[in-house]
């Protein structure tokens, strides 16, 4: 399979507790989305890395988020000191370069912090 | 802000019927694309089919078809023979202005399809 993947595909974690995930884009692709989606909600754009560079980062992602593509291939997320908050799905996207070429998306790792 | 409404949470349909899902986005950018995601239950988000703003011929991909009216900032997506693998969340979604990478979504409509 030569689509987004996404590790761990769940993780449970007690609060305060660090966790990190990790996304393995197409090979292909410079540029790397994450997004965070809860229930009932459309995603919502958390960062954006083209290559190893991070060039957006919403608001969402508080002092406790980090994320880095160190080699411009796979990318980490790091939530320091969960909350229940921060329990959502989150998701990895890709795409190659161009005006808005196809995003492909990876198949989330959901996050419960309990 | 730029936002993306979705105004009907949920809808059923027979297979073989036609649906037709609605959006409305606001933006004052005049060069943009607008994607309908699908995300059907337990798997990836996938897209469904895109539209550049520019372009006034709506966009068609097989049985997925969409009615953009530019002016009225709405952009539906019809599902022609609808099928038991439509059934899914349809997600309406566009770029942030200003050059961002960020895609803003709408909160998203369930579409079940019954046999």
């Amino acid at each position: 399979d030569t689509g987004v993947s996404q590790d761990p595909r769940h993780k449970i974690t007690k609060r305060g507790q660090n966790v990190t995930f990790r996304c393995d884009p197409i090979s292909e692709h410079n540029r790397l989305y994450w997004y965070r989606q809860t229930l009932g909600q459309g995603p919502e754009f958390l960062t954006y890395f083209q290559n190893e560079a991070q060039l957006e980062k919403s608001r969402l992602l508080s002092d406790r988020f980090s994320a880095e593509r160190p080699k411009g291939s796979f990318s980490t997320l790091e939530i320091q000191r969960t909350e229940q908050g921060d329990s959502a799905m989150y998701l990895c996207a890709s795409r190659s370069p161009g005006a808005w070429t196809e995003a492909f998306f990876g198949q989330g790792t959901r996050l419960t912090v309990v | 802000a730029q936002t993306v409404t979705q105004s009907q949470p949920e809808m059923s349909v027979q297979e073989a019927e036609t649906v037709t899902l609605s959006c409305t986005y606001d933006t004052s950018e005049n060069n943009y694309y607008l994607f309908w995601y699908k995300q059907p239950p337990s798997r990836q988000m996938i897209l469904v089919i895109r539209q550049e703003a520019y372009k006034q011929q709506n966009a068609t991909e097989n049985r997925f078809s969409v009615n953009f009216q530019k002016a009225a900032k709405s952009f539906s997506l019809k599902i022609s023979d609808s099928q038991l693998g439509d059934t899914a969340m349809y997600f309406c979604a566009f770029p942030a202005q200003g050059g961002s990478e960020k895609l803003v979504f709408g909160k998203g409509m369930k579409l079940t399809v019954n046999p």
